[in-house]
Protein backbone atom coordinates (compact mmCIF):
# COMPACT_ATOMS: atom_id res chain seq x y z
CA UNK A 1 0.00 0.00 0.00
CA UNK A 2 0.97 3.57 -0.44
CA UNK A 3 0.94 4.38 3.48
CA UNK A 4 1.08 2.72 7.06
CA UNK A 5 -1.80 0.78 7.59
CA UNK A 6 -3.15 -0.28 10.77
CA UNK A 7 -5.23 -2.78 11.51
CA UNK A 8 -8.20 -3.03 13.37
CA UNK A 9 -9.25 0.80 13.24
CA UNK A 10 -11.15 -0.43 15.93
CA UNK A 11 -10.70 -2.50 18.47
CA UNK A 12 -13.04 -3.04 22.06
CA UNK A 13 -11.76 -5.59 24.63
CA UNK A 14 -12.19 -6.95 27.83
CA UNK A 15 -10.38 -6.08 30.85
CA UNK A 16 -8.25 -8.34 31.91
CA UNK A 17 -7.75 -9.57 27.83
CA UNK A 18 -4.73 -9.82 25.33
CA UNK A 19 -4.41 -7.58 22.72
CA UNK A 20 -2.51 -7.64 19.52
CA UNK A 21 -2.46 -4.24 17.39
CA UNK A 22 -0.32 -4.44 13.78
CA UNK A 23 1.12 -2.00 11.88
CA UNK A 24 2.73 -1.88 8.20
CA UNK A 25 5.08 0.53 7.46
CA UNK A 26 5.41 1.70 4.31
CA UNK A 27 7.68 -0.41 1.94
CA UNK A 28 11.49 0.45 2.22
CA UNK A 29 11.28 2.31 5.57
CA UNK A 30 13.78 0.79 8.33
CA UNK A 31 12.44 2.99 10.82
CA UNK A 32 9.49 2.58 13.18
CA UNK A 33 7.75 4.12 15.74
CA UNK A 34 4.32 3.28 18.16
CA UNK A 35 2.83 6.53 19.57
CA UNK A 36 -0.43 6.57 21.92
CA UNK A 37 -2.57 9.37 21.98
CA UNK A 38 -5.22 9.41 25.25
CA UNK A 39 -8.16 11.94 24.99
CA UNK A 40 -6.97 15.16 24.77
CA UNK A 41 -3.76 14.49 24.44
CA UNK A 42 -0.48 14.71 22.13
CA UNK A 43 0.79 11.54 20.57
CA UNK A 44 3.05 9.88 23.38
CA UNK A 45 6.08 7.84 21.98
CA UNK A 46 6.85 4.14 23.06
CA UNK A 47 8.85 2.76 21.19
CA UNK A 48 11.21 2.82 18.37
CA UNK A 49 12.64 -0.02 15.72
CA UNK A 50 15.78 0.36 13.74
CA UNK A 51 15.03 -3.00 11.46
CA UNK A 52 14.20 -5.73 13.28
CA UNK A 53 15.58 -4.47 16.73
CA UNK A 54 13.81 -2.14 19.35
CA UNK A 55 16.12 0.93 19.69
CA UNK A 56 14.25 2.22 22.50
CA UNK A 57 11.87 0.91 24.56
CA UNK A 58 11.37 3.33 26.66
CA UNK A 59 7.91 4.70 26.37
CA UNK A 60 5.97 1.31 26.95
CA UNK A 61 4.29 2.06 30.38
CA UNK A 62 4.91 -1.06 31.72
CA UNK A 63 5.87 -5.17 31.18
CA UNK A 64 2.47 -5.48 30.22
CA UNK A 65 3.33 -3.86 26.84
CA UNK A 66 5.66 -5.41 24.50
CA UNK A 67 6.20 -4.86 20.74
CA UNK A 68 8.03 -7.30 17.68
CA UNK A 69 9.22 -6.52 14.43
CA UNK A 70 10.88 -9.77 13.71
CA UNK A 71 11.25 -9.26 10.10
CA UNK A 72 11.85 -5.44 10.00
CA UNK A 73 8.28 -4.78 8.69
CA UNK A 74 5.44 -5.29 9.92
CA UNK A 75 5.44 -4.41 14.03
CA UNK A 76 3.13 -6.18 16.47
CA UNK A 77 2.14 -4.26 19.43
CA UNK A 78 0.61 -6.83 22.04
CA UNK A 79 -0.81 -5.69 25.65
CA UNK A 80 -1.02 -8.15 28.03
CA UNK A 81 -4.08 -8.24 30.70
CA UNK A 82 -5.51 -4.80 29.70
CA UNK A 83 -6.84 -2.52 32.05
CA UNK A 84 -9.26 0.37 31.41
CA UNK A 85 -6.55 2.99 31.64
CA UNK A 86 -5.11 1.30 28.68
CA UNK A 87 -7.64 2.67 26.35
CA UNK A 88 -6.68 5.52 23.68
CA UNK A 89 -5.32 5.57 20.31
CA UNK A 90 -2.51 4.05 19.47
CA UNK A 91 -0.82 4.81 16.58
CA UNK A 92 1.81 3.62 14.22
CA UNK A 93 4.57 6.04 12.22
CA UNK A 94 7.66 4.83 9.79
CA UNK A 95 10.37 6.60 8.02
CA UNK A 96 13.03 5.91 5.63
CA UNK A 97 15.56 6.69 8.82
CA UNK A 98 15.72 8.64 12.27
CA UNK A 99 14.96 11.78 13.79
CA UNK A 100 15.26 14.27 10.61
CA UNK A 101 13.17 13.04 8.00
CA UNK A 102 10.01 12.87 7.73
CA UNK A 103 7.60 10.32 10.02
CA UNK A 104 4.32 8.99 8.13
CA UNK A 105 1.47 7.79 10.50
CA UNK A 106 -1.35 5.37 9.61
CA UNK A 107 -4.76 5.92 10.91
CA UNK A 108 -4.26 4.51 14.58
CA UNK A 109 -5.92 1.65 16.15
CA UNK A 110 -8.92 3.20 19.02
CA UNK A 111 -8.54 0.33 21.80
CA UNK A 112 -11.43 0.78 24.25
CA UNK A 113 -11.41 -1.23 27.26
CA UNK A 114 -14.69 -2.12 29.02
CA UNK B 1 13.28 17.35 30.50
CA UNK B 2 12.52 18.22 27.09
CA UNK B 3 8.76 19.32 26.60
CA UNK B 4 7.03 20.64 24.47
CA UNK B 5 3.84 23.25 25.96
CA UNK B 6 0.94 24.85 23.70
CA UNK B 7 -0.69 26.71 25.76
CA UNK B 8 -4.19 27.26 24.29
CA UNK B 9 -6.50 24.23 23.28
CA UNK B 10 -8.55 25.96 21.27
CA UNK B 11 -8.50 28.80 19.03
CA UNK B 12 -11.04 30.24 17.12
CA UNK B 13 -10.71 33.07 14.54
CA UNK B 14 -12.75 34.33 11.68
CA UNK B 15 -11.82 33.88 7.84
CA UNK B 16 -9.22 36.23 6.93
CA UNK B 17 -8.04 36.84 10.30
CA UNK B 18 -4.27 36.60 11.33
CA UNK B 19 -3.94 33.34 13.01
CA UNK B 20 -0.94 32.33 15.74
CA UNK B 21 -0.44 29.11 17.75
CA UNK B 22 1.78 29.28 20.09
CA UNK B 23 4.42 26.74 20.85
CA UNK B 24 6.78 26.91 23.83
CA UNK B 25 9.74 23.88 24.82
CA UNK B 26 12.28 23.02 27.21
CA UNK B 27 15.45 21.39 25.67
CA UNK B 28 19.05 22.09 26.60
CA UNK B 29 20.28 21.08 23.33
CA UNK B 30 19.72 22.33 19.90
CA UNK B 31 16.15 21.29 18.99
CA UNK B 32 14.45 19.71 15.88
CA UNK B 33 10.96 21.29 16.00
CA UNK B 34 8.43 20.47 13.58
CA UNK B 35 4.64 21.03 13.36
CA UNK B 36 1.98 18.52 12.48
CA UNK B 37 -1.67 18.68 11.44
CA UNK B 38 -4.64 16.68 11.17
CA UNK B 39 -7.45 17.61 9.49
CA UNK B 40 -11.14 16.19 10.15
CA UNK B 41 -10.76 12.23 9.66
CA UNK B 42 -7.24 12.12 8.01
CA UNK B 43 -4.29 10.76 9.64
CA UNK B 44 -1.27 12.81 11.41
CA UNK B 45 0.64 14.29 9.01
CA UNK B 46 3.87 16.99 8.76
CA UNK B 47 3.50 20.29 7.94
CA UNK B 48 6.57 21.74 8.59
CA UNK B 49 10.30 21.74 10.13
CA UNK B 50 11.75 24.44 11.27
CA UNK B 51 14.96 23.02 9.59
CA UNK B 52 13.70 23.96 6.21
CA UNK B 53 12.50 26.96 6.73
CA UNK B 54 9.53 26.53 4.30
CA UNK B 55 5.94 27.90 4.27
CA UNK B 56 3.39 25.16 3.98
CA UNK B 57 -0.33 26.40 3.08
CA UNK B 58 1.05 30.11 4.05
CA UNK B 59 1.91 29.07 7.08
CA UNK B 60 5.49 29.74 8.84
CA UNK B 61 7.04 29.03 12.05
CA UNK B 62 9.87 30.50 12.94
CA UNK B 63 12.10 29.08 15.83
CA UNK B 64 13.36 31.27 18.69
CA UNK B 65 15.97 30.20 20.66
CA UNK B 66 15.75 33.00 23.51
CA UNK B 67 11.99 32.72 23.96
CA UNK B 68 12.11 28.82 23.47
CA UNK B 69 9.41 29.28 20.84
CA UNK B 70 8.22 27.91 17.72
CA UNK B 71 5.23 29.83 17.18
CA UNK B 72 3.00 29.17 13.92
CA UNK B 73 1.41 31.59 12.04
CA UNK B 74 -0.33 32.26 9.14
CA UNK B 75 -1.45 35.82 7.71
CA UNK B 76 -5.21 35.15 6.45
CA UNK B 77 -7.01 32.04 7.97
CA UNK B 78 -8.65 29.92 5.57
CA UNK B 79 -11.88 27.63 6.75
CA UNK B 80 -10.18 24.46 5.03
CA UNK B 81 -7.40 25.26 7.84
CA UNK B 82 -9.51 24.27 10.81
CA UNK B 83 -7.71 21.36 12.12
CA UNK B 84 -6.13 20.06 15.20
CA UNK B 85 -2.14 21.39 15.14
CA UNK B 86 0.18 20.11 16.99
CA UNK B 87 3.63 21.26 18.18
CA UNK B 88 6.82 18.50 18.54
CA UNK B 89 10.18 18.46 19.07
CA UNK B 90 12.59 15.99 18.04
CA UNK B 91 15.46 14.49 20.00
CA UNK B 92 17.38 11.84 18.05
CA UNK B 93 14.54 9.27 16.74
CA UNK B 94 12.12 10.44 19.71
CA UNK B 95 9.70 13.00 18.68
CA UNK B 96 7.77 14.54 22.05
CA UNK B 97 4.34 16.22 21.32
CA UNK B 98 2.60 18.83 22.61
CA UNK B 99 -0.96 18.34 23.77
CA UNK B 100 -1.98 19.98 20.28
CA UNK B 101 -4.44 22.89 19.58
CA UNK B 102 -7.84 23.06 17.89
CA UNK B 103 -8.36 25.65 15.19
CA UNK B 104 -11.48 26.57 14.41
CA UNK B 105 -11.83 29.21 11.11
CA UNK B 106 -15.28 30.53 11.16
CA UNK B 107 -16.70 31.87 8.03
Amino acid sequence: GAGVSQTPSNKVTEKGKYVELRCDPISGHTALYWYRQSLGQGPEFLIYFQGTGAADDSGLPNDRFFAVRPEGSVSTLKIQRTERGDSAVYLCASSTRTGRTEAFFGQGTRLTVV
Amino acid sequence: AQRVTQPEKLLSVFKGAPVELKCNYSYSGSPELFWYVQYSRQRLQLLLRHISRESIKGFTADLNKGETSFHLKKPFAQEEDSAMYYCALTRGFKTIFGAGTRLFVKA
